[in-house]
């Protein structure tokens, strides 16, 4: 079955402590891509990587790193968690950027920062 | 400013009481237009993709049209299970070659038996 699949689900963590939440896609799919959702403000991309070589920012990239060593793989690290990172997070990928290559998401992580 | 805006935040409907939710947009060099459907603890579901204006998508009871300022998603005769949060994305380019997604807030859809 096609999917993205990501890891954990639900954390529970206290500020300061290193995370890393895990992404994988069985569609090798080139674009990856994290976001968070926040109530009232939508999906929000934080950072995206167009392939293996390629990783960029997106809209609110402060306080996380990414990680695109192979192409399945796209891990969302938070190297020094704050509460205001306690947020719904979400992994997308799809086969390319065009319009006609729509995202497939994954079914959420959702962090709480103590 | 690149912005979304979906109306209305939500929408309450009697079982097969036909309606339309609302997405309004402002950005430059659009290059598509997505309609998802959201379920609870669950990841977007995409459903359509638009290009240009006057372009219309069906699926089931689903149709979703575009003009140059909005796009609107048809739900005829819709059913409980129907019910969902719909939202509504641009994308559009960011920087020389990479491409950018701006998510509306989505409208929240109760239908009632």
């Amino acid at each position: 079955e096609a999917q993205v699949t990501q890891n954990p689900r639900y954390l529970i963590t206290v500020t300061g402590k290193k995370l890393t939440v895990t992404c994988s896609q069985n569609m090798n799919h080139e674009y990856m891509s994290w976001y968070r959702q926040d109530p009232g403000l939508g999906l929000r991309q934080i950072y995206y990587s167009m392939n293996v070589e390629v990783t960029d920012k997106g809209d609110v990239p402060e306080g996380y790193k990414v990680s695109r060593k192979e192409k399945r793989n796209f891990p969302l690290i938070l190297e020094s968690p704050s509460p205001n990172q306690t947020s719904l997070y979400f992994c997308a990928s799809s086969p390319g950027v065009g319009g006609d290559q729509p995202q497939h998401f994954g079914d959420g992580t959702r962090l709480s920062i103590l | 400013e690149d912005q979304v805006t979906q109306s209305p935040e939500a929408l309450r409907l009697q079982e097969g009481e036909s309606s339309s939710l609302n997405c309004s947009y402002t950005v430059s060099g659009l290059r598509g237009l997505f309609w998802y459907r959201q379920d609870p603890g669950k990841g977007p579901e995409f459903l359509f993709t638009l290009y240009s204006a006057g372009e219309e998508k069906e699926k089931e009871r689903l149709k979703a049209t575009l003009t140059k300022k909005e796009s609107f998603l048809h739900i005829t005769a819709p059913k409980p299970e129907d019910s969902a949060t719909y939202l509504c994305a641009v994308q559009a380019p960011r920087r020389a070659g990479t491409y950018k997604y701006i998510f509306g807030t989505g409208t929240r859809l109760k239908v009632l038996a």
